[in-house]
């Protein structure tokens, strides 16, 4: 089965830095997401993003918040400034097309650590 | 807005014991509900889903939940655990009317003893 591709796997960052979380999404996928797990918690909807531009957004997606598909492979997170309670798993996911209910398909995810 | 809640933050089943993952799941609009299994330093992968149609549905592994409108409820089911099924299990809802995000339960550990 076709693979979303997360990396890195681990990224550990001091607090203040800027980090950036990249993605390579299922090559014929059109929607793409993120997506974050705090340690002992729930899996949490940051972003959704098509056709260039972000299509839904939660409250945890300030403007420390940004994504990006530079070259029309890769799927990026970039959070600006890392505060500590960054520090948590975050999932890429990615989708054919927009129709209800349709499978996500999730990466192995990014293990961010704030210090 | 949807919620999803899932009794039991840890399960401990016999291998070869039916295993009950309960869900239960708040929505203002019709639900499109989900499992989604995630093993140790894995993503999650899709278990099963309801859209429309019939209730009870069935999925990969020998896995499958039914939706009960009148509950709330969607519980997932497997008659005879395997070792292998020690997991993390998502219960998951998305909107009809936005399909986009999707919201997930807090999760149940499984546990399955020899």
């Amino acid at each position: 089965e076709p693979e979303v591709t997360q990396t890195p796997s681990h990224q550990v960052t001091q607090m203040g830095q800027e980090v950036i979380l990249r993605c390579v999404p299922i090559s014929n996928h059109l929607y793409f997401y993120w997506y974050r797990q705090i340690l002992g918690q729930k899996v949490e909807f940051l972003v959704s993003f098509y056709n260039n531009e972000i299509s839904e957004k939660s409250e945890i997606f300030d403007d420390q918040f940004s994504v990006e598909r530079p070259d029309g492979s890769n799927f990026t997170l970039k959070i600006r400034s890392t505060k500590l309670e960054d520090s948590a798993m975050y999932f890429c996911a990615s989708r054919t097309s927009g129709r209800v209910g349709e499978k996500l398909f999730f990466g192995s995810g990014t293990q961010l650590s704030v210090l | 807005a949807q919620s999803v809640t899932q009794l039991g933050s840890h399960v401990s089943v016999s291998e070869g014991a039916l295993v009950l993952l309960r869900c239960n799941y708040s929505s203002s609009v019709p639900p499109y509900l989900f499992w989604y299994v995630q093993y140790p330093n894995q993503g999650l992968q899709l278990l099963l889903k309801y859209t429309t149609g019939a209730t009870l549905v069935k999925g990969i592994n020998g896995f499958e939940a039914e939706f009960k409108k009148s509950e709330t409820s969607f519980h997932l089911t497997k008659p005879s655990a395997h070792m292998s099924d020690a997991a993390e299990y998502f219960c998951a809802v998305s909107a009809k009317t936005s399909y986009d995000k999707v919201i997930f339960g807090p999760g149940t550990s499984l546990s399955v003893i020899p």
